[in-house]
């Protein structure tokens, strides 16, 4: 079964402490690997697309990383600006009419 | 660029009624799925339209129904109401065959 987990649920930071979130994953064939951001009561905002292990991709103060297993997304000098969850998201290889499978989030907050 | 728009932004139904939920698409994107985002849980992916048909479906019953217009805006209705439909649905569009979505900020059913 196709399944996204993210750790950890939440995290806090102090203002400029860089920190990684993780999102490990199996799917049958991956087709791509989405980050999103979500502020309180909102849409999601879409922030990366990976499509291959290897890949890299940033910006400002967020860069997205891919292995075969799991991705990372690392925040380096946050600011509080940057508190919101987290979701990351991955779509299989297989014709799903454009599903994807969610992680729960991470819940990040950054203090001044 | 207008960006995805969803209405009502919330409301609030007693269990056993019908609703409808409304989706204008991004300009220039004829792809429109919907999600379902329980509190604290990543979004579940219920459905998805293209080219005015069904493209995909996850999980969900079929008191769940959905339509996409030759404008390529879509509604979302949900009959015989249950308690556990409340939560935040969530549009996103995409060009056919990319797999970006932009999603709304979504419409908070509360079912009483």
């Amino acid at each position: 079964e196709d399944q996204v987990t993210q750790s950890p649920e939440a995290l806090r930071l102090q203002e400029g402490e860089s920190s990684s979130l993780n999102c490990s994953y199996t799917v049958s064939g991956l087709r791509g690997l989405f980050w999103y951001r979500q502020d309180p009561g909102k849409g999601p905002e879409f922030l990366f697309t990976l499509y291959s292990a290897g890949e890299e991709k940033e910006k400002e103060r967020l860069k997205a990383t891919l292995t075969k297993k799991e991705s990372f997304l690392h925040i380096t000098a946050p600011k509080p600006e940057d508190s919101a969850t987290y979701l990351c998201a991955v779509q299989a290889g297989y014709n799903q009419g454009g599903k994807l499978i969610f992680g729960q989030g991470t819940e990040l907050s950054v203090k001044p | 660029e207008t960006g995805v728009t969803q209405s009502p932004t919330h409301l609030i139904k007693t269990r056993g009624q019908q609703v409808t939920l409304r989706c204008s698409s991004q300009s220039g994107h004829n792809t429109v799925s919907w999600y379902q985002q329980a509190l604290g849980q990543g979004p579940q992916f219920i459905f998805q339209y293209y080219r005015e048909e069904e493209n995909g479906r996850g999980n969900f019953p079929p008191r769940f129904s959905g339509l996409q217009f030759p404008n390529y805006s879509s509604e979302l209705n949900v009959n015989a109401l249950e308690l556990d439909d409340s939560a935040l649905y969530l549009c996103a569009s995409s060009i056919g065959g990319q797999s970006e979505l932009f999603f709304g900020e979504g419409s908070r059913l509360t079912v009483l």
